[in-house]
């Protein structure tokens, strides 16, 4: 999928429960990101990264935790924290002077 | 920080007439400016980009102006067809940085 892939493509979380988001690239990119996409919003930043072993927060990264122990891999672990999950989430890389390459995105639903 | 406003949130036209996407922009740093196109429940994908040392760029059907004066810049579509129909995204940013969305602009192009 270009390169960056996200998994699974459709997650289901009970109340009170973690889930984890998936995020691998093969294109060397240094930075990675997460957004949340809902009706209407747009694309809202949750966490990036610019190397490894350091993240930061974006506007929305409450209820939200990341790691980034290697270059390749960006996971986004949705904590019960997050009232209100249910989104589809895209996970991004990018080269230095270049746009972003988009994962196919996760839809994540509270049941 | 950065703040991107995008107009119209939606817009029809016939097929073979132009369609244009109006995004401005807050930060006078920012110096890359990419547009996506977003198809139903799939990724975001790049179409074109323009950096801030250059006024136009063209790729067939589709380009997109800048105004760094007045901090604005458009997409324009040219000869639509139904498969134009889509959402499509600007976005502003500084390099190496992450990426301000716009709200988005839904097109439907009616055969």
């Amino acid at each position: 999928d270009g390169g960056i892939t996200q998994s699974p493509k459709y997650l289901f979380r009970k109340e009170g429960q973690n889930v984890t988001l998936s995020c691998e690239q093969n294109l060397n990119h240094d930075a990675m990101y997460w957004y949340r996409q809902d009706p209407g919003q747009g694309l809202r930043l949750i966490y990036y990264s610019q190397i490894v072993n350091d993240f930061q927060k974006g506007d929305i990264a409450e209820g939200y935790s990341v790691s980034r122990e290697k270059k390749e891999s960006f996971p986004l672990t949705v904590t019960s924290a997050q009232k209100n999950p249910t989104a589809f989430y895209l996970c991004a890389s990018r080269q230095t002077y270049y746009g972003y390459t988009f994962g196919s995105g996760t839809r994540l639903t509270v049941v | 920080g950065e703040n991107v406003e995008q107009h119209p949130s939606t817009l029809s036209v016939q097929e073979g007439d132009s369609a244009v996407i109006k995004c401005t922009y807050s930060d006078s740093a920012s110096n890359y400016f990419p547009w996506y196109k977003q198809e139903l429940g799939k990724r975001p994908q790049l179409i074109i980009d323009i950096r801030s040392n250059v006024g136009e760029k063209k790729d067939q059907r589709i380009a997109v102006t800048l105004n760094k004066t007045a901090k604005h810049f458009s997409l324009h579509i040219t000869e639509t067809q139904p498969e134009d129909s889509a959402v499509y995204f600007c976005a502003a940013s500084t390099v190496g940085n992450q990426f301000y969305f716009g709200t988005g602009t839904s097109l439907t192009v009616i055969p």
